[in-house]
């Protein structure tokens, strides 16, 4: 166990729906990471929060958001999905810069 | 603008073999590297890191190599073994910020 819980494991939804996905941080970690993987695929970076703040924003779709709690948990939010975002979804945290903890990631299929 | 590559997508050994696994960077800022070992559906997880400061750090059968002057770094699995074939990633961070990963490359050891 990392530290970092990320749910669901699995989720399959329809095309045009709408799904949330949770993360919460290791203990005292205040920076959470949100990566897309596709077919084993690269990293893709989408966004990231520290403290409640966005930070910074990588290749995240205007479809996709999220959002840190004051408890610093974390959901990213997909909407209007299409076939092409089906992927594994991993948060990642981090005190600082200097090395991340992978969740075990969501896993979202879209029929 | 890819500051982080891994030019092999994959990589093939012979159990008990020397694994070397390649990254290069372009920017000079980074002062801190990364590998991460990824197996399918799971996180990654962090396997060793190196401060620019040094130009070597080994743990157990892992060694990272880094060459500021070349922007290069490396990593030697020796002897490899079967449960190291994963997904490799380097990442880089610049003073504590943001990991920039690169694209991975997908290492096979064969018994």
């Amino acid at each position: 166990d990392s530290g970092v819980t990320q749910t669901p494991k699995h989720l399959i939804t329809a095309t045009g729906q709408r799904v949330t996905l949770r993360c919460s941080p290791r203990s005292g970690d205040l920076s959470v990471y949100w990566y897309q993987q596709s077919l084993d695929q690269g990293l893709q970076f989408l966004i990231h929060y520290y403290n409640g703040e966005e930070r910074a924003k990588g290749n995240i779709l205007e479809r996709f958001s999220a959002q840190q709690f004051p408890d610093l948990h974390s959901e990213l939010n997909l909407s209007s999905l299409e076939l092409g975002d089906s992927a594994l979804y991993f948060c990642a945290s981090s005190e600082r810069g200097y090395g991340y903890t992978f969740g075990s990631g969501t896993r979202l299929t879209v029929v | 603008d890819q500051q982080v590559k891994q030019n092999s997508p994959s990589l093939s050994v012979q159990e008990g073999r020397i694994s070397i696994l390649n990254c290069d960077y372009t920017n000079s800022m980074f002062d801190y590297f990364l590998w991460y070992k990824k197996y399918p559906a799971e996180g990654p997880t962090f396997l060793i890191s190196i401060s620019s400061i040094k130009d070597k750090n080994e743990d157990g059968r892992f060694t990272v190599f880094l060459n500021k002057s070349a922007k290069h770094l490396s990593l030697h699995i020796v002897p490899s073994q079967p449960g190291d074939s994963a997904v490799y990633f380097c990442a880089a961070s610049d003073a504590g910020n943001m990991l920039t990963f690169g694209g991975g490359t997908r290492l096979m050891v064969k018994p």
